[in-house]
């Protein structure tokens, strides 16, 4: 059973960096099939993708974030981190971690993160 | 504004069947995939793809893709039903993952 298990700060001062990460545990971590994806939460409302790296250490980001976000990759921890800078009131919110999954079905590609981290509350005050 | 567009809440009778709708143009090119979030708890996916059901979601759930627009159907909706559920999928541009606003199910 693969669990994700994340941490990092969760009070920041505004122009600070947030830096979380999420480690890995009981399953492989470098399969090509999943992609390592960052997610948050900003109190009381909806989910925003953050974005996301792949086993080759490809990364992919949300455009609104993309000039302060960087996600990277240590295999030998397996664990995979969030740094995101400048950091201002309105990236307060829960973090989560997730492994996206790809499936292939008659050459057809479906796409769902089938495993979370419990979130971390970050707030910037 | 969200490129991926749900309905902000809905209500549905206990026993009785809701759809949720995702509407976005990406959709037309990719499956969304779909995510309950209970209180204080992280997001759980129940529905995938064309209609599939993780290992341990309640056959209840089932999913739907029709043009721009992808759905989430519980047939029989339970007290335990009653959650956030939100569609994740590509942007328009097909470029980046994006989530749509979130739909807030109440069962009465």
């Amino acid at each position: 059973q693969v669990q994700l298990q994340q941490w990092g700060a969760g009070l920041l001062k505004p122009s600070e960096t947030l830096s979380l990460t999420c480690a890995v545990y009981g399953g492989s971590f470098s399969a090509y099939y999943w992609t390592w994806n960052w997610i948050r939460q900003p109190p009381g409302k909806g989910l925003e993708w953050i974005g996301e790296i792949n086993h080759r250490g490809s990364t992919d980001y949300n455009p609104s974030l993309k000039s302060r976000v960087t996600i990277s990759l240590d295999t030998s921890k397996n664990q995979f981190s969030l740094k995101l800078n400048s950091v201002t009131a309105a990236d307060t919110a829960v973090y989560y971690c997730a492994r996206l999954r790809e499936v292939e079905a008659t050459f057809i590609y479906y796409y769902y993160m089938d495993v979370w981290g419990k979130g971390t509350t970050v707030t910037v005050s | 504004s969200s490129e991926l567009t749900q309905d902000p809440a809905v209500s549905v009778a206990l026993g009785q069947t809701v759809r949720i709708t995702c509407q976005g143009d990406s959709l037309r090119s990719y499956y969304a995939s779909w995510y309950q979030q209970k209180p204080g708890q992280a997001p759980v996916v129940v529905i995938y793809g064309k209609n599939n059901r993780p290992s341990g979601i309640p056959d209840r759930f089932s999913g739907s893709s029709s043009g721009n627009t992808a759905s989430l159907t519980i047939t029989g909706a339970q007290a335990e039903d009653e959650a956030d559920y939100y569609c994740n999928s590509r942007d328009s541009s097909g470029n980046h993952r994006i989530f749509g606003g979130g739909t807030k199910l109440t069962v009465l």
